[in-house]
């Protein structure tokens, strides 16, 4: 079954504590990218990726890290939590090549993420 | 700039109502794609639909329906014969361009439809 997986579904941690999320993809996808939801703000891109070893940041990359060694995974690294990165993440991969960027995004089941 | 508008934050249907959820776009591009998802309570990103620009023509998939009207920048989404599984959060998205062209969706705020049984 073609799909996007992350892990942990759910994750309790303390400021501080580095941590990471894993995310892995079995479409041979070229395109990666991180996105955050929270509350009144939406959906928004925190880092991408358009293939092994290019990675490039979103609208809201502070306190996050990236890394793509591999076409299927794209693992995102909080290397000092604070509680105001508490949210649900997504995982996301896509056919997309280059611009224009019109193929469907295809979301893992999202991660979230609680920092006391 | 672009922007998407779903203007309406929630709706609450009874069962085997049909039910529209609205969507309101900004583009400078001639050429775009439009996107609809649907975030049930379990939390997940569900792909539902992809729509070009050049295609005016209402896409039907069973019971789920979309009305594309380039003339007012809208990309309807109609559901028929509601169903308590539609319960969800539905989204209307559009590809970002030009500078900020990082592959991103553009999201709207979403729309929480309530189907009551």
């Amino acid at each position: 079954e073609a799909q996007v997986t992350q892990n942990p579904r759910y994750l309790i941690t303390v400021t501080g504590k580095k941590l990471t999320v894993t995310c892995s993809q079995n479409m041979n996808h070229e395109y990666m990218s991180w996105y955050r939801q929270d509350p009144g703000l939406g959906l928004r891109q925190i880092y991408y990726s358009m293939n092994v070893e290019v990675t490039d940041k979103g609208d809201v990359p502070e306190g996050y890290k990236v890394s793509r060694k591999e076409k299927r995974n794209f693992p995102l690294i909080l290397e000092s939590p604070s509680p105001n990165q508490t949210s649900l993440y997504f995982c996301a991969s896509s056919y997309h090549r280059g611009p224009p960027y019109n193929s469907p995004l295809h979301f893992g089941n999202g991660t979230r993420l609680t920092v006391t | 700039a672009q922007k998407v508008t779903q203007a309406q934050t929630e709706i609450s249907v009874v069962e085997k109502e049909d039910v529209t959820l609205d969507c309101v776009y900004e583009t400078r591009d001639t050429t775009y794609y439009l996107f609809w998802y649907k975030q049930p309570p379990s939390g997940e990103l569900v792909f539902l639909i992809r729509r070009n620009s050049f295609d005016e023509q209402n896409e039907i998939s069973g019971r789920y329906s979309w009305n594309f009207q380039k003339s007012t920048s809208s990309f309807n989404f109609t559901i028929t014969a509601s169903q308590v599984v539609d319960s969800a959060v539905y989204f209307c998205a559009l590809p970002s361009v030009g500078s900020s062209n990082t592959g991103k969706l553009i999201f709207g705020q979403g729309t929480t439809l309530q189907v009551k049984p």
